[in-house]
């Protein structure tokens, strides 16, 4: 057990909804990374929160946001979604250079 | 920019058998690198890390990883595979920067024989 939870663990949903995704990092740490794995593109960096603060952004689509609350858990909103946008989702925390990954929540857009 | 190959889609072990699972990155600098296993349904989990100083270093459920600059390699070993070791395994390199972001290979799908 990593000690980062998310939640939900699985989530079906429709073409052209929205759903967010939520993620608690392990105690103390304060940088919070998203990450999508799906078989075309592997497993790719969306965003990073330090401290309530957007850090880094990668490969997140503009239908893609998130944030960072005050006591440090995240959530990812994706609107508009397709079917495309059918992957594992993983949130990772960190406090230094390593990062701790949660079990995932695995959407499937149908 | 930074890059990590991982050659091998698919390799098949006995049980009992030696394991190498190879790594090759592209960094600039001193890379910080790490192996993370993923078992069917799970989560990443962590196996060991790189960062700086001896470059073969020990990790979780008897793995081990041999750091190696002129080859730019990162290659990951066990000498005696169980089954329970059948997984996916990641092959990851930090950027380094502020975002300490990870850029993952594409993954060694490992499987065990009786």
């Amino acid at each position: 057990d990593s000690g980062v939870t998310q939640t939900p663990k699985h989530l079906i949903t429709a073409t052209g909804q929205r759903v967010t995704l939520r993620c608690s990092p392990r105690s103390g740490d304060l940088s919070v990374y998203w990450y999508q794995q799906s078989l075309d593109q592997g497993l790719q960096f969306l965003i990073q929160y330090y401290n309530g603060e957007e850090r880094a952004k990668g490969n997140i689509l503009e239908r893609f946001s998130a944030q960072q609350f005050p006591d440090l858990h995240s959530e990812l909103n994706l609107s508009s979604l397709e079917l495309g946008d059918s992957a594992l989702y993983f949130c990772a925390s960190s406090s230094g250079r390593t990062q701790y990954f949660g079990p995932g929540t695995r959407l499937l857009v149908l | 920019a930074q890059s990590v190959t991982q050659p091998d889609i698919h390799i098949t072990v006995s049980e009992g058998a030696s394991l190498e699972l190879r790594c090759n990155y592209s960094y600039g600098a001193t890379p910080y690198l790490f192996w993370y296993v993923q078992s069917p349904g799970q989560g990443l989990q962590l196996l060991l890390k790189y960062f700086s100083g001896d470059t073969l270093v020990q990790g979780i459920k008897g793995f081990e990883a041999e750091f190696k600059r002129s080859q730019s390699s990162f290659n990951l070993r066990k000498p005696s595979v169980h089954w329970s070791d059948a997984a996916e395994y990641f092959c990851a390199v930090g950027d380094g920067g502020a975002t300490n972001k990870l850029i993952f290979g594409t993954g060694t799908l490992l499987a065990v024989q009786p």
